[in-house]
């Protein structure tokens, strides 16, 4: 089994939808993060939670909205979203966000079409 | 201001050759991480490698080197004896201490290796 799963794979959704992304990881790790990946764009650091609390959320909008109810899980809420958020959405956990040496891993992304 | 720089968008290589990945970055921290990652298609960011800013030493790992040179903020990555998997978008990122414990993502080099 992968070390950082996501689901799904693809989504396509409609402006006034309401769908989730889902993100699962078996390192044992205590901090996951939400990061978009744009065209052209270096990747787009989202939200943070280390230990289960939210450390850092970058000015991103209130139609994404994150939860973490455990280490080891971690969604994003999304709702009447816009086309230009459209984009690949990366999970990725670390050991601990205080740890800079930590690398990150990554699973292999929700890819959102909003229409 | 870019923190990590790739200049090279896309780079196209004949199976066989050696090619050299470009990551420049900015910090002025003295202690700092630097960091490569492999996309294949399928979407997922794989680590390969993490240097500290303390540790010059460059590094091998099979057909893979990494050549850190501090003064001129370089990372810089070859592949030798390259091959179709190698096909991929590879990103450098940079991991500082002090500011709000971030990595810093350059916006990737993709690479096609022809057979």
């Amino acid at each position: 089994e992968t070390g950082v799963t996501q689901t799904p794979r693809h989504l396509v959704m409609g402006m006034t939808n309401k769908k989730s992304l889902k993100c699962e990881q078996h390192l044992g790790h205590n901090a996951m993060y939400w990061y978009k990946q744009s065209a052209k764009k270096p990747l787009e650091l989202m939200f943070v939670y280390n230990f289960k609390e939210q450390t850092e959320n970058n000015s991103v909008p209130s139609r994404f909205s994150p939860e973490c109810p455990n280490s080891s899980h971690l969604f994003l809420h999304l709702h009447t979203l816009q086309p230009e958020d459209s984009a690949l959405y990366l999970c990725a956990s670390s050991q601990d966000h205080g740890n800079r040496d930590s690398p990150l891993h990554f699973g292999n992304g929700t890819r959102l079409t909003v229409t | 201001a870019q923190k990590v720089t790739q200049a090279q968008t896309e780079i196209s290589v004949v199976e066989k050759e050696d090619v050299t990945l470009d990551c420049v970055y900015e910090t002025r921290d003295t202690t700092y991480y630097l960091f490569w990652y492999k996309q294949p298609p399928s979407g997922e960011l794989v680590f390969l490698i993490r240097r500290n800013s303390f540790d010059e030493q460059n590094e091998i790992s099979g057909r893979y080197s990494w050549n850190f040179q501090k003064s001129t903020s370089s990372f810089n990555f070859t592949i030798t004896a390259s091959q179709v998997v190698d096909s991929a978008v590879y990103f450098c990122a940079l991991s500082e201490i002090r500011h709000g414990n971030q990595f810093y993502f350059g916006t990737g080099t993709s690479l096609t290796v022809i057979p």
